[in-house]
Formats: structure tokens, C-alpha cells, sequence
């Protein structure tokens, strides 16, 4: 079963504007991480936050983390065409010996 | 080499044949994944290999799946008798300690007709 899953599963937005997707877990995590894939193949990591951590930056990425709720935001401002991708969120939990990966988000920005 | 690399990208095959997929990951990673992809889908987790360490099979989805990774390095996925329900993309990854950024491959795509 899926650790994470990602909302909207797709979004549309004009270029310019802020793309907001969301990722919710279900148990304790060490680290979070949100990849990005492009026309289906590999993926690129983005930025990884860990459990201690609340929100960090990269660029034009910010991302947050409430372990409270078991979730996770990653904002892309001032979107671009080029970021026109799939967005997938990753969780590495305690006694697990791998990345979990959710459904993933499909961002379309519009040029 | 500079990146994770797969072998071959595209393998299309007759139900029944047996498929091997390859992954030469980055220099000095010890941990080397394999997810499944299917259309439009997240990443399913088959197999995963730390060091020395008994690898995690518990994604594998069924016997006809196995794999192995020699000297520390490079990794093959076999998949026997392969079904129509095998057609996905088959994504390698490594990273230099468990669970920290991974760096993925290219993937193979693997139809089954």
C-alpha cells in the first residue's frame, strides 16, 4: 500500500503562479523527500526535509512538514512551463529499508 | 560513471519468454533499488540491497521476480515467464547510504505482447 499520497492528482495552472501540492503519510517518518519525473522515466530528487525540520527552501521550492498531521506541502513559485512534470513525494520510515513513493501530483503550467 | 544506468531502455518480449534488466549504479552507493511503474501510476518497491546485508524482497510481487547484485555493484532483475501484467517501467536507483537522496535511471520499459 501506498505511504504517501499526494493531492490534487493533477493541477493546471497559468505560468507565473504558485503550485501548491500536498503529501499525507501514515506513520512516523525519519525524512521526507519530493522527486520530480519528467515524460515518465527517471526521477530527479528535489529536496529532502527530515522529521525534525518544519519547512525548507530551495530556490524556487519551499517545502513544509507537520509530523502532527502526517503531512506535506511542497510550493513551487512563480511557475515556469518547464515545470511541467509529475511531482511525487517519498517517505523514509523506521524499520523500513526503503523510499515509499506515493501517486504523485501532475502539474501542467500553462506557457 | 557519471549517473545510474539501465539496460536496455525499451525491451518489448513474447508472454512466457524470461526478461533481464540491468542497473550499473553510481560508483561507492551501497544501496540500489528497484521500483515498478505502471502508466500514470506511483512507484511500487520490489527489491532493495544495502552492502553486504540479505536484500529486502518483500516488494516482489511474485517467485517468477528475482535479483541480484554482484560485487556491491552492479544489479539484474530476471523476470521468468513474464505476463501481460508485467508491462511497466522498471526504475533502478542508488544512493550512497540507505534512504538518503536517491539517484534514479532512466528506467526500462518492459512490454510484454
Amino acid at each position: 500500500s501506498q505511504q504517501g499520497e499526494e493531492d490534487p492528482q493533477a493541477l493546471s495552472i497559468q505560468e507565473g503562479e504558485n503550485a501548491t501540492m500536498n503529501c499525507s503519510y501514515k506513520t512516523s517518518i525519519n525524512n521526507l523527500q519530493w522527486y520530480r519525473q519528467n515524460s515518465g522515466r527517471g526521477l530527479v530528487h528535489l529536496i529532502l526535509i527530515r522529521s525534525n525540520e518544519r519547512e525548507k527552501h530551495s530556490g524556487r521550492l519551499r517545502v513544509t512538514l507537520d509530523t502532527s498531521k502526517k503531512s506535506s506541502s511542497l510550493l513551487i513559485t512563480a511557475s515556469r512551463a518547464a515545470d511541467t512534470a509529475s511531482y511525487f513525494c517519498a517517505t523514509d520510515a523506521p524499520g523500513r529499508r526503503a523510499l515509499t513513493f506515493g501517486s504523485g501530483t501532475r502539474l501542467q503550467v500553462q506557457p | 560513471g557519471a549517473g545510474v544506468s539501465q539496460s536496455p531502455s525499451n525491451k518489448v518480449t513474447e508472454k512466457g519468454k524470461d526478461v533481464e534488466l540491468r542497473c550499473d549504479p553510481i560508483s561507492g552507493h551501497t544501496a540500489l533499488y528497484w521500483y515498478r511503474q505502471s502508466l500514470g501510476q506511483g512507484l511500487e518497491f520490489l527489491i532493495y540491497f544495502q552492502g553486504n546485508s540479505a536484500p529486502d524482497k518483500s516488494g516482489l510481487p511474485s517467485d517468477r521476480f528475482s535479483a541480484e547484485r554482484t560485487g556491491g555493484s552492479v544489479s539484474t532483475l530476471t523476470i521468468q515467464r513474464t505476463q501481460q501484467e508485467d508491462s511497466a517501467v522498471y526504475l533502478c536507483a542508488s544512493s550512497s547510504t540507505v534512504n538518503t537522496e536517491a539517484f534514479f535511471g532512466q528506467g526500462t520499459r518492459l512490454t510484454v505482447v
